[in-house]
């Protein structure tokens, strides 16, 4: 079956640091790929989408590229603010089933 | 322009009761999906609605838990008897079609918690 490994958090960093939160997956043929995220209290949000090896999926300064030869997905940021500071969730989604297979979630807290 | 509604946030049940959760999806969206969050792990799968038809439920336990999208009102995920191991977070999504699934808007989520 489809499966999801993120790294496990917390990842604590200081405001402004580089970030990366490694996301590898294990599906039968091409899946899509996501990142959610979800702020204390709230429900998940898109936060980046990629449906095709090598595509890059970004927004608001963050990226991560769909790699189908390791299998990968990782997060990145060049310059995090505390306002980041949320669980991110991993994702993806076969062209079979009608579900999100999610990854464990990582909680980032990015201190002033 | 709400977004998607749950209710309880907060839930407790004791042993042997029955949990009715809430969700009512984004104005405009006629398809549900259920997820479950255990302590410590990623949102699992349960079902999929859309109104008046379960189209997966490939991902609810075979007793005790049912769910239901009618024509009219909320969404509910319905747990008969529960056990402690039914403590969890209960997450609701709603999109505006199928093709556009990865438009899943989450709602707050339930959590119950069984004593």
């Amino acid at each position: 079956g489809n499966s999801v490994t993120q790294m496990e958090g917390p990842v604590t960093l200081s405001e402004e640091a580089f970030l990366t939160i490694n996301c590898t997956y294990t599906a039968t043929g091409y899946p899509s790929l996501f990142w959610y995220v979800q702020y204390p209290g709230e429900g998940l949000q898109l936060l980046l989408k990629a449906t095709k090896a090598d595509d890059k999926g970004s927004n608001k300064g963050f990226e991560a590229t769909y790699r189908k030869e390791t299998t990968s997905f990782h997060l990145e940021k060049g310059s995090v603010q505390v306002s980041d500071s949320a669980v991110y969730f991993c994702a993806l989604k076969d062209n079979a089933g009608n579900m999100l297979t999610f990854g464990g979630g990582t909680r980032l807290m990015v201190k002033p | 322009n709400a977004g998607v509604m749950q209710n309880p946030r907060h839930l407790v049940r004791r042993r042997g009761q029955e949990a009715r959760l809430r969700c009512s999806p984004m104005k405009g969206h006629s398809h549900v999906y259920w997820y479950r969050q255990l302590p410590e792990e990623g949102l699992k799968f349960m079902v999929y609605l859309q109104k008046e038809n379960i189209i997966d439920e490939s991902g609810m336990p075979k007793e005790r838990f049912s769910a239901e999208f009618p024509k009219e009102g909320p969404s509910i995920l319905r747990i008969q008897q529960v056990v402690r191991g039914d403590s969890a977070a209960y997450f609701c999504a709603s999109s505006p079609t199928q093709d556009r699934f990865y438009e899943q808007y989450f709602g707050p989520g339930t959590r119950l918690t069984v004593t």
